[in-house]
């Protein structure tokens, strides 16, 4: 159950768009549609923002948004504002009902 | 509102034991399944315990199986995780979560969070 590859920062300005990459293998994001990213603010609980590759929950605003290609999946943040200065997280599905996430982004908006 | 409080956590010694709890209120309980997720410090979110609404399909990491056990009391809107042979590597902050079914499923995620309980463990 190996963790998932992300940067481990990125930074941005506000206004741009930055993508997180979430990178795995043939047995958790290559082999699967179930990959999630969740956002962490200093000393709080993570949120869900992404579930099952692409979907946003609600209350989510649509500048997230998900993708996924072969073994990586990737989290776009459009439109940066101050307040998604965070760490990011993806999870997934890693085969024999384990899970595993990725080692997290630590997100800079300049 | 869906709320999730965690408490138990505290400081143990290696080779001791500590039983985290997970309060829940706001939404029907019995219907969802309930993981715990712990962060060490400075580190990242690593998902080790799982169980299904009815409390009769568990799931666990390779790093707790065997020395943690997750279980859960639907008549009271709580969820446990009992901890025992307590390693300096299990000190993390431990989280428990909500996913949106009943049975374990692969295409797990988590839909709410709690604030986390703080787990020590040291000589």
């Amino acid at each position: 159950q190996s963790a998932l590859t992300q940067p481990r920062s990125l930074s941005g300005s506000p206004g741009q768009s930055v993508t997180i990459s979430c990178s795995g293998s043939s047995i958790d994001v290559g082999s699967y549609n179930y990959v999630s990213w969740y956002q962490q603010g200093p000393g709080k609980a993570p949120r869900l923002i992404i579930s099952d590759v692409t979907k946003r929950p609600s209350g989510v605003p649509a500048r997230f948004s998900g993708s996924k290609s072969g073994t990586s999946a990737s989290l776009t943040i459009s439109g940066l504002l101050a307040e998604d200065e965070a760490d990011y997280y993806c999870f997934s599905y890693a085969g024999s009902y384990t899970w595993v996430f990725g080692g997290g982004t630590k997100l800079t908006v300049l | 509102e869906v709320q999730l409080v965690e408490s138990g956590g505290g400081v143990v010694q290696p080779g001791g034991s500590l039983r985290l709890s997970c309060e829940a209120s706001g939404f029907s309980f019995s219907e969802h399944g309930m993981s715990w997720v712990r962060q060490a410090p400075g580190k990242g979110l690593e998902w080790i315990s799982l169980i299904s609404g009815s409390g009769g399909d568990r799931k666990y990491a390779d790093s707790v199986r065997g020395r943690f056990t997750i279980s859960r009391d639907n008549s009271r809107q709580i969820a446990y995780l009992q901890m025992s042979d307590l390693r300096v590597e299990d000190t993390a902050v431990y989280f428990c979560a909500r996913d949106p079914w009943l049975a374990i499923q692969m295409w797990l995620y988590f839909d709410s969070w709690g604030q986390g309980t703080q787990v020590t463990v040291s000589s």
